[in-house]
């Protein structure tokens, strides 16, 4: 059984170009979450998607959007790149209707902006 | 969501001994987690314990909750080179939504 999988696993794009991040959950999730880690900060949430909508976003301007296709998998893209969005993405699945959010992390991409 | 607050920042051990970092949060919960990040396995999920437990074991983990202190703790015994790594507390409302992470407790065991 796959894990939560994420692609690429690195990549470095230079500032003002545009980037999309990939997700595949894990078997039997249909959620997705985003979150950004910067270097020795605990992860940020992004946005979740459920249902292929955005359900719930945290407070990032909005050249971050996203998507969520109908398999469950989902986009996390990035325009007008800054030097500050160089930071590690996480992908983070779960199951809609559980009572509690445990949530399932991918290995994240590894983002440098220069 | 709330974040938790973990302490110490920083902890460094001797293989065999045993880790306990602490986790204040704010508000009323229904629930929190322990997650764990390093380099080899990314964050993983450690352990739950619901509002209503003061006390839960899984392996050499032992979680605690104290909800009129709003604190947890979090003990690994008898700790082993691969537990070095990053933890963080997140407290929880119950909704299937976002997590909110502090800047957690890095412990490094040494060998």
């Amino acid at each position: 059984d796959a894990g939560v999988t994420q692609s690429p696993t690195h990549l470095i794009k230079t500032r003002g170009q545009q980037v999309t991040l990939r997700c595949s959950p894990k078997s039997g999730h249909d959620t997705v979450s985003w979150y950004q880690q910067a270097l020795g900060q605990g992860p940020q949430f992004i946005f979740q998607y459920y249902e292929e909508e955005e359900r719930q976003r945290g407070n990032f301007p909005d050249r971050f959007s996203g998507h969520q296709f109908p398999n469950y998998s989902s986009e996390l893209n990035v325009n007008a790149l800054l030097l500050g969005d160089s930071a590690l993405y996480l992908c983070a699945s779960s199951r809609a209707g559980v009572s509690y959010n445990e949530q399932f992390f991918g290995p994240g991409t590894r983002l440098t902006v220069l | 969501s709330q974040q938790g607050e973990e302490d110490p920042q920083a902890l460094s051990i001797q293989e065999g001994e045993n880790a306990t970092m602490n986790c204040s949060y704010k508000t009323s919960i229904n629930n929190l987690q322990w997650y764990r990040q390093n380099s080899g396995r990314g964050l993983v999920h450690l352990i739950l314990i619901r509002s209503n437990e003061r006390e839960k074991h899984s392996g050499r983990l032992r979680v605690t909750l104290d909800t009129s202190k709003k604190s947890s703790s979090l003990l690994i015994t008898a700790s082993r080179a691969a537990d070095t790594a990053s933890y963080f507390c997140v407290p929880g409302g119950g909704s299937n939504y976002k997590l909110t992470f502090g800047k957690g407790t890095l412990l490094t065991v040494n060998p």
